[in-house]
């Protein structure tokens, strides 16, 4: 079954540092992964998608992930942080056509960014 | 362009009473589409989908039900509320054609006192 773990729940960096987020998959069939960002009170915003073309996929707001098959891993990253990526980010994976296109979510990581 | 309505935003019910949230998408047809709920500080739930009118899948046991009568419009309901039942509703959609990202509303964060 297919599934997502993100690695740590809050992540705090300064304003300028990398961020670097984690997300591990599990999947027995090639996976379509998706990273999202939520702010306070508000639906999901798609930051970018793999869907088993380039393997380095790149985002909106500087946000880019590397889609690894031999890690089972979707890590997301931006190499310099601002204070507006202050937000929940979520990593999902899609069941497929035949499950209705279900996205199965991780459990969330809140970046915070330090002045 | 493809849109997708959620509402109310924000909902105070008292425990017993009944609920509807609705969810609507313009700009596609047969989308596929999906209530999530996300409790706070965890993550999103998936509570329902849809692929087609009249055609719902419950994901989760629940006090919550979803009826899906025309193409483009989601409707998530309770008889009766639980305490249990607070927190951020989400409503989205994908294509039916091919699998790809959802879309996702705004959001009802629903409160139950």
């Amino acid at each position: 079954a297919q599934s997502v773990t993100q690695l740590g729940s809050h992540v705090s960096v300064s304003e300028g540092a990398l961020v670097l987020l984690r997300c591990n998959y599990s999947s027995s069939v090639p996976p379509y992964l998706f990273w999202y960002v939520q702010y306070p009170n508000q639906g999901l915003q798609l930051l970018l998608k793999y869907t088993s073309a380039a393997t380095l996929v790149k985002g909106i707001n500087g946000f880019e992930a590397e889609f690894k098959k031999s890690e089972t891993s979707f890590h997301l990253t931006k190499p310099s942080a601002h204070m507006s990526d202050a937000a929940e980010y979520f990593c999902a994976v899609s069941l497929g056509h035949n499950q209705g296109g279900k996205l199965i979510f991780g459990q969330g990581t809140e970046l915070s960014v330090k002045p | 362009s493809q849109t997708i309505h959620q509402w109310p935003a924000t909902l105070v019910q008292p425990v017993g009473s009944p609920l509807s949230l609705e969810c609507t998408v313009e700009g596609t047809s047969n989308p596929n589409l999906y209530w999530y709920r996300q409790a706070a500080g965890r993550g999103l739930q998936l509570l329902f989908y849809s692929v087609g009118i009249g055609q719902i899948s419950s994901e989760v046991p629940q006090n919550l039900s979803a009826s899906r009568p025309q193409d483009r419009q989601f409707i998530l309901s309770s008889k009766k509320l639980l305490l249990s039942d607070s927190g951020f509703y989400l409503c989205a959609w994908s294509s039916g054609q091919l699998v790809t990202e959802a879309f996702f509303g705004q959001g009802t964060r629903l409160t139950v006192v």
